[in-house]
């Protein structure tokens, strides 16, 4: 079992639909990246969070620390969501990421 | 743009030849994070320097090493290549020491081994 898991790995939308991808991780962690890589294969950083919940536009991040899960929520999608988007843990007291192995995200006008 | 440069954006090269991957951090961060991404693993990290030192190891092969260089820039050198070095070489900065930092991504060298 990977130390990070994402769920689903592959996610269908029409444009306007509210979209959620979950991250799940068994390790210890000071924080937990959302990243979103492009068709082309560019990496951003979309949030880095290590409590509560954070917002960004039409992304919100949330995390609970208790339950080792992280959640990246679209609204209103569009098809300039398309994406991968991959989650990563920052392991604790190390400075090693680990990642889960990504959700690719199509959305259809 | 995140301010990250990577050379050259592709390589390709042959079975047992040696590359070197250069990578620029933005202004002002100290930290460089090199990753692999292959198609059958995904994005893993490789190693971390700190300010000109070694921080963390992953998942990186003997055959490979790096450094960071006084003005901060860092090289992945990748030797005796095999088949399955083939992946996108991707480095991130940080202003600071711990994972815990947000990083910023460069656009990757795509390595391709034949």
């Amino acid at each position: 079992k990977n130390e990070v898991e994402q769920s689903p790995q592959n996610l269908t939308a029409q444009e306007g639909e509210f979209i959620t991808i979950n991250c799940s991780y068994s390790v210890g962690i000071s924080a937990l990246h959302w990243l979103q890589q492009h068709p082309g294969g560019g990496i951003v950083s979309l949030f880095m969070l290590s409590s509560g919940k954070k917002k960004h536009g039409r992304l919100i991040a949330t995390i609970n620390i208790q339950e080792k899960h992280s959640s990246l929520h679209i609204t209103a999608s569009h098809p300039r969501d398309s994406a991968v988007y991959i989650c990563a843990a920052s392991v604790w007291n190390t400075d090693k990421l680990i990642f889960g192995t990504g959700t690719r995200l199509q959305v259809f006008p | 743009d995140s301010g990250v440069t990577q050379t050259p954006k592709h390589l390709i090269t042959a079975t047992g030849q040696r590359v070197t991957l250069r990578c620029s951090p933005r202004s002002g961060d100290l930290s460089v994070y090199w990753y692999q991404q292959s198609l059958d693993q995904g994005l893993q990290f490789l190693i971390q320097y700190y300010n000109g030192e070694e921080r963390a190891k992953g998942n990186i092969l003997e055959r490979f090493s790096a450094q960071q260089f006084p003005d901060l820039h860092s090289e992945l050198n990748l030797s005796s290549l095999e088949l399955g070095d083939s992946a996108l070489y991707f480095c991130a900065s940080s202003v600071g020491r711990g994972s815990y930092y947000e990083q910023y991504f460069g656009p990757g060298t795509r390595l391709t081994v034949t």
